[in-house]
């Protein structure tokens, strides 16, 4: 069975931490590991990673996939209390039929000023 | 904004009724997706759709059809909804392109099934 395990499940952090959220995964067929950001409605994209060791970015967020060790983690430097919410990993297989993303369950963090 | 709609956002209804949400977009993309999230389980998959009148299976399927007879449209019918069926409906689009699995999602739809 294909499993996507985040950690840890809930973070409190004072502004201006760094975090560090994490993702491994289980699956047959990797394609594509997704980070999406969540707050009180629907998720919204971040990154995308389909390449080991190659680090995407976005302003104070950073990502990278370790595909040799089925993992990938999600930085924030400096966080703001905007930046409380869940944060969602998902993968996408390869192969006919696999057009889902399968997710885990999330980490939520909570920044306090 | 992905040109995503859902109609309701949100609806209380009975154990036993039929309940119909509705998912719209305005970009003519060719897949579509229904998820649904619970504490606990992260978004699950019930259905999903790769064009008009073609629909498959997703990971929690039972108790729910859907239909799809126009590109923009796509509906998620719950045939006699019961109380494990109360949660948070998000549809989700996937633009094209083979370098692409990013998927959008629209605002939700909260059902409560009393």
């Amino acid at each position: 069975e294909d499993k996507v395990v985040q950690s840890p499940l809930s973070l409190v952090v004072h502004e201006g931490d760094t975090v560090t959220l994490n993702c491994s995964y289980e699956v047959t067929n990797f394609r594509s590991l997704l980070w999406y950001k969540q707050e009180k409605k629907a998720p919204t994209f971040l990154f995308m990673l389909t390449s080991s060791g190659i680090e995407k970015k976005s302003g104070r967020l950073s990502s990278i996939l370790d595909k040799k060790e089925l993992f990938s983690i999600l930085n924030i430097t400096a966080t703001q209390t905007g930046d409380s919410a869940v944060y969602l990993c998902a993968v996408k297989l390869s192969g006919a039929g696999s057009y889902q993303l399968t997710f885990g369950k999330g980490t939520k963090l909570s920044v306090i000023p | 904004d992905a040109g995503i709609t859902q109609s309701p956002r949100h609806k209380v209804t009975e154990t036993g009724t039929p309940v119909t949400l509705r998912c719209h977009q305005t970009e003519n993309h060719r897949y579509m997706y229904w998820y649904r999230q619970d504490p606990g389980h992260g978004l699950r998959l019930i259905h999903y759709s790769y064009g008009v009148k073609d629909t498959d299976k997703g990971e929690v399927s039972d108790g729910y059809s859907v239909s799809r007879s126009k590109t923009e449209d796509f509906l998620l019918t719950l045939e006699s909804a019961t109380s494990s069926q109360t949660s948070v409906y998000f549809c989700a689009i996937r633009p094209p392109g083979s370098g692409t699995d990013t998927q959008y999602f629209g605002p939700g739809t909260r059902l409560t099934v009393l």
